[in-house]
């Protein structure tokens, strides 16, 4: 089945500093990956929507200058956490979608595994 | 508010033991999404149901999509161990966003 690969899985930072994470799709070209938060014994809340070639588009209240997006490939998006503090630490999840179904209301989202951020 | 209201958001059963997860919205929906997560990765996908009244199985696993397509419910049979997760129920609206429900933490004892 598809893959969708996140690096790192855990990463542990100093505050104030800036960590990226990358989203890969490993089998198949996403034109749109989306960004997950998800707090501990909490539901998966959409950050932004990576678009390839162009700007993200962020959902209300998460901040574009602070949760840096690129996707500068159908198959790689970033996501960079600047200037880090402790309540940024979470579990950060990237999904993408086989370019080849996006019509499709059945086509299957593939989640990476995920990215355990620790803000010191 | 919520889109999708899931219930009950904790459960703990002993193995063997049958329950109910059910997955409710005042909006009605094209299709509805169930994953399974487990600590520390990402969801997975179960099941999509389409078309209302739909029942689909898997394994001990029965899904099914309201009349009115605005709710779900997740049936598991004699629960196992390995079944113990978070569930969430999710759809998919505009430029392809999937929303999720708050999910379901299940915990089956041996």
């Amino acid at each position: 089945g598809a893959v969708v690969s996140q690096h790192p899985s855990r990463v542990i930072c100093k505050s104030g500093t800036s960590v990226k994470i990358e989203c890969r799709s490993l089998d198949f070209q996403a034109t749109t990956m989306f960004w997950y938060r998800q707090f501990p014994k909490q539901s998966l809340m959409l950050m932004a929507t990576s678009n390839e070639g162009s700007k993200a588009t962020y959902e209300q209240g998460v901040e574009k200058d602070k949760f840096l997006i690129n996707h500068a490939s159908l198959t790689l998006s970033t996501l960079t956490v600047t200037s880090a503090h402790p309540e940024d630490s979470s579990f950060y999840i990237c999904s993408a979608r086989d370019r080849r179904t996006v019509f499709a209301n059945t086509g299957e989202l593939f989640f990476g595994e995920g990215s355990r951020l620790t803000v010191l | 508010t919520q889109l999708l209201e899931q219930s009950p958001q904790f459960l703990s059963i002993q193995e063997g033991e049958n329950l109910t997860v059910y997955c409710n919205s005042s909006s009605v929906f094209s299709s509805l999404q169930w994953y399974r997560q487990e600590p520390g990765e990402g969801p997975v996908l179960l099941v999509t149901v389409v078309t209302g009244g739909e029942v689909k199985k898997l394994k001990r696993l029965t899904f099914q999509f309201g009349d009115a397509r605005k709710d779900s419910s997740l049936h598991i049979t004699a629960a196992q161990p390995g079944d113990t997760g978070l569930y969430l129920c999710a759809v998919s609206g505009g430029y392809q966003k999937v929303t999720f429900g708050i999910g379901t933490k299940l915990q089956v004892i041996p």
